[in-house]
């Protein structure tokens, strides 16, 4: 149990367009899911927060404007890298928490953004 | 504000070796305690955790972590490493609902 799951793997997009990341809690509902950015040989940071019907919370120096996040049910999450540059080329990575698994995160398997 | 550090980017080991990863955290609440495990282009493989309870935890791929309050330490340790154990640690501490990470270790497997 606790599979999520993310789409695309990978995506490659020119600059100046819009990048949509879907991330899907499988076989639990999430009430919280959370959006991380992941440099080469870095750590996570995370980006924001987002609980299904409500606004995401992002943490700050995030641009809500340019990640915009979705979270319009209890099993899907998504992040819009609107406009991208190639400074927004980085691995995403989404995690899913709720219900009775609410102690921990569950992570999907990220999705690698390369914008050219 | 809760934080975490790794002291050690890359720790090298031979096969078969034991191996003992360090992380320490700071923390002005209680904390839950998480080792995980990320392999190329992957996302991240929960090892184990702390929650509460016995300070000695065990997790998966013959794993353990040893919880010391009193040190804000929680090491992880392997008593004999394999080839597949290569991959990057990281280990991560939540006060509240949030998850703050380490810098992670790349642990090397030498045949």
């Amino acid at each position: 149990g606790a599979v999520v799951s993310q789409h695309p793997s990978r995506v490659i997009c020119k600059s100046g367009t819009s990048v949509k990341i879907e991330c899907r809690s499988l076989d639990f509902q999430a009430t919280t899911m959370f959006w991380y950015r992941q440099f080469p040989k870095q750590s996570l940071m995370l980006m924001a927060t987002s609980n299904e019907g409500s606004k995401a919370t992002y943490e700050q120096g995030v641009e809500k404007d340019k990640f915009l996040i979705n979270h319009a049910s209890l099993t899907l999450s998504t992040l819009t890298v609107a406009s991208a540059h190639p400074e927004d080329s980085s691995f995403y990575i989404c995690s899913a928490r709720g219900g009775a698994l609410s102690n921990e995160q569950y992570f999907g398997p990220g999705t690698r953004l390369t914008v050219t | 504000a809760q934080s975490v550090t790794q002291l050690d980017s890359q720790v090298p080991v031979f096969e078969e070796a034991p191996v003992e990863l360090r992380c320490n955290y700071s923390s002005s609440v209680s904390v839950y305690l998480f080792w995980y495990v990320q392999y190329p282009n992957q996302g991240l493989q929960l090892l184990l955790k702390y929650l509460s309870g016995s300070t000695l935890v065990k997790g998966i791929n013959g794993f353990e972590a040893e919880f010391n309050k009193s040190q804000t330490s929680f090491h992880l340790r392997k008593p004999s490493v394999h080839i597949s154990d290569t991959a990057e640690y990281f280990c991560a501490v939540s006060g509240n609902e949030k998850l703050t990470f380490g810098t992670g270790t790349r642990l090397t497997i030498i045949p």
